[in-house]
């Protein structure tokens, strides 16, 4: 069965350092989707940044970029130039044939705390 | 920017009341999930629906909580009677298909308090 795993429950990072979330999964489909959102102390869900199980490049969007290394199943979301607004619970998901593409797995959460 | 909206974003209510949350998904999606966030529990999904017709619910108590999408603009989760276990906050999130590419989009969430 697809699963997330998120080993780091709770991580500080000096403002303006990079940092990094780890995120493995667990499935056996061939084609599937990775996800990170962000969530911080308001409450919501925001949606960082994707990478597809075929894609060859790793994702960026920003600040935010995705090391992805198929073989072993991991997904790493790499925060650049940490700010004070990172700070957030941070969740890896993902979506595959396994729950017919139409559900997200999301993993247990990394939470971020940046020090001034 | 397109975004997904939920009213209302806070509800306090006492035991045994009726509860609806609703959301309204980004306009040209077809596909709309609620789901539900507890310290305990995390996300979970409740329910989901494509092109109005529900998909899934199994997630669901389906003595008390039931959901519904009376058009493609509006979503609905409704909880009656209301119980202090269902204390959490609810989000809908609204996407455009079902491959696996496809993006999830949250509205900021209702929190819901049942005293």
């Amino acid at each position: 069965a697809q699963k997330i795993t998120q080993t780091q429950p709770g991580m500080f990072v000096q403002e303006k350092e990079a940092v990094t979330l780890d995120c493995t999964y667990d499935t056996s489909d061939p084609s599937y989707g990775l996800f990170w959102y962000k969530q911080p102390s308001s409450g919501e869900m925001i949606f960082l940044i994707y990478q597809g199980s075929y894609d060859q490049q790793n994702a960026t969007e920003g600040r935010y970029s995705l090391n992805f290394q198929k073989a072993r199943k991991s997904a790493n979301l790499v925060i650049s130039a940490s700010q004070l607004g990172d700070s957030a619970m941070y969740f890896c998901a993902m979506r595959g044939r396994e729950t017919s593409y139409d559900k997200v797995i999301f993993g247990p959460g990394t939470s971020l705390s940046v020090i001034p | 920017d397109a975004r997904v909206t939920q009213t209302p974003r806070h509800k306090v209510t006492e035991m045994g009341q009726e509860v609806t949350m609703r959301c309204q998904p980004i306009l040209g999606h077809n596909t709309v999930f609620w789901y539900r966030q507890t310290m305990m529990q995390g996300l979970e999904l409740l329910a989901y629906f494509r092109n109005r017709a529900p998909l899934d619910d199994s997630g669901m108590p389906k003595d008390r909580f039931s959901a519904e999408m009376p058009d493609a603009t509006l979503a609905t989760l409704k909880i009656q009677p209301s119980e202090p276990r269902d204390s959490a906050v609810y989000f809908c999130a609204s996407g455009k298909g079902e491959f696996f590419t496809d993006t999830q989009y949250f509205g900021p969430g209702t929190r819901l308090t049942v005293l």
